[in-house]
């Protein structure tokens, strides 16, 4: 079975300094990644996805995520932190193979707290 | 604004009830996903539609059903509710259900069972 856990439950990170909001994962094939921020009472945003290629993905706002295949990994960063990414971050991962489950499975989120 | 759009945004609601949750894909979207989102549970998937056929099953009770019709928009339906199905309901489409497809999520609704 699929899997995803996001190790910390609330990041806190002073406004400037890097942030990072870890992620691990568990397929039987190979891993389609994503991540996604959801602001209080709103719906999930998409910020970026792993699907092959180069491990460093580009998202929106800019955020980062490096795909680490031998550390079953895919870590969110950015380089400068803002009071607006105060928010709840989730990881997601679905398998790639046929014989893998066909769901996206989330991990619990991590709280990410912006510290002016 | 994803493009994806629910209705109602909340729901009150008694134990027993029956209620149904209405989702209207992106344009040209023909893949529906449903999920719960629980404090405990978390995020989870319920059910995923694909041009009105079920293509895979999650987490769903058996007291909820789902159907997507033939404008695509999709409906969910909670039966013989009960005080844990409280949670926020989303829903979520795709172009054509693929694995590597981004999901784009809509507001949710928020059921509250008394």
């Amino acid at each position: 079975a699929q899997s995803v856990a996001q190790p910390e439950d609330q990041v806190n990170v002073a406004e400037g300094n890097p942030l990072t909001v870890k992620c691990t994962y568990s397929v039987s094939g190979n891993p389609y990644l994503f991540w996604y921020v959801q602001y209080p009472n709103r719906g999930l945003q998409f910020l970026l996805k792993y699907i092959t290629g180069d491990n460093l993905v580009k998202g929106s706002y800019g955020f980062e995520a490096e795909f680490n295949k031998s550390q079953t990994s895919f870590h969110l960063k950015k380089p400068s932190a803002l009071v607006s990414d105060s928010a709840l971050y989730f990881c997601a991962v679905r398998d790639n193979s046929g014989a893998g489950s066909y769901q996206l499975t989330f991990g619990k989120g991590t709280k990410l707290s912006v510290i002016p | 604004d994803s493009g994806v759009t629910q209705t109602p945004k909340h729901l009150i609601t008694a134990t027993g009830q029956r209620v149904t949750l209405r989702c209207s894909p992106r344009s040209g979207d023909l893949s529906v996903y449903w999920y719960q989102q629980s404090l405990d549970q978390g995020l989870q998937f319920l059910i995923q539609y694909y041009n009105g056929e079920e293509r895979a099953k999650g987490n769903i009770l058996e007291r909820f059903s789902a159907q997507q019709f033939p404008d695509l928009h999709s409906e969910l339906n909670l039966s013989s509710l009960e005080l844990g199905d409280s949670a926020l309901y989303f829903c979520a489409s795709s172009p054509l259900g693929g694995r590597q497809e981004t999901q784009y999520f809509g507001p949710g609704t928020r059921l509250l069972v008394l």
